[in-house]
C-alpha cells in the first residue's frame, strides 16, 4: 500500500483563516518528510521539510508538525491567502533511500 | 537560471501509438527523476538517473516504458505502445546531488492523454 496518504482530498477555508493539512504515513523507517505545493499548471514546489528527530519546524507562515507516535504529519498555513490555493503533497524518505514517496495530495481552496 | 523544462506540455495520442516525452534538467544537476500522477492519485516514482546511469528504475510500470539520458544531460521517456492507463501527468525533477534531502526541482509536467 501507500507509504503516505492524506486524510482529505479537498480543504476549503476563508481568506485569513489558518489552514491545517494532514498526512499519515505507515513506514516507521521514514526519517525525513517534505511538503510540496503544486499550483495549477505548474510542477510541485518544495515548501518545507522536517527530519524525524524533530517534532516541529517553522517557516514563513508555514509550520510542519510531526508526531512519530501516531505516524502523523501536518502542515499549518497561517493567515491563508488566495495565492495559497493549490494541491499540497506530503512525501517521505525512509532510511537508506533518497527518493521521496508522495501521497495523493489535498486540494486547498481559499475563498475570498 | 532556467528551471526544469519538459516537452510537450500536452500530448493526445491514440492507443497503440508511441509518444516520447523530453526533460531538460537544471544545468549541472546530476540527478534526474521521472514521476507520474494519474488523475486524483499520488505522484508515483518511476525512475532515477545519476548522470547517464539508471540508479533506480523500480517504479517503471512495464517494458512499454523506456527512459534514456544519453550524455547525462536531457532525458527522454518513451511509451510504446501507449495504453489507456498510461494517461496522466508525467513530471520530471532534478537535484544537484543525492544528499538525502527531498528538495527536488520539478518541471511543469507533460500531460499525456491516450484515447
Amino acid at each position: 500500500g501507500e507509504s503516505v496518504g492524506l486524510h482529505l482530498p479537498t480543504l476549503s477555508v476563508q481568506e485569513g483563516d489558518n489552514s491545517i493539512i494532514n498526512c499519515a504515513y505507515s513506514n516507521s523507517a521514514s526519517d525525513y518528510f517534505i511538503w510540496y505545493k503544486q499550483e495549477s499548471g505548474k510542477g510541485p514546489q518544495f515548501i518545507i521539510d522536517i527530519r524525524s528527530n524533530m517534532d516541529k519546524r517553522q517557516g514563513q507562515r508555514v509550520t510542519v508538525l510531526l508526531n512519530k507516535t501516531v505516524k502523523h504529519l501536518s502542515l499549518q498555513i497561517a493567515a491563508t491567502q488566495p495565492g495559497d490555493s493549490a494541491v499540497y503533497f506530503c512525501a517521505d524518505i525512509s532510511g537508506g533511500s533518497y527518493i521521496p514517496t508522495f501521497g495523493r495530495g489535498t486540494s486547498l481552496i481559499v475563498h475570498p | 537560471e532556467a528551471g526544469v523544462t519538459q516537452f510537450p506540455s500536452h500530448s493526445v495520442i491514440e492507443k497503440g501509438q508511441t509518444v516520447t516525452l523530453r526533460c531538460d534538467p537544471i544545468s549541472g544537476h546530476d540527478n534526474l527523476y521521472w514521476y507520474r500522477r494519474v488523475m486524483g492519485k499520488e505522484i508515483k516514482f518511476l525512475l532515477h538517473f545519476v548522470k547517464e546511469s539508471k540508479q533506480d528504475e523500480s517504479g517503471m510500470p512495464n517494458n512499454r516504458f523506456l527512459a534514456e539520458r544519453t550524455g547525462g544531460t536531457y532525458s527522454t521517456l518513451k511509451v510504446q505502445p501507449a495504453e489507456l492507463e498510461d494517461s496522466g501527468v508525467y513530471f520530471c525533477a532534478s537535484s544537484l546531488g543525492v544528499t538525502n534531502t527531498g528538495e527536488l526541482f520539478f518541471g511543469e509536467g507533460s500531460r499525456l492523454t491516450v484515447l
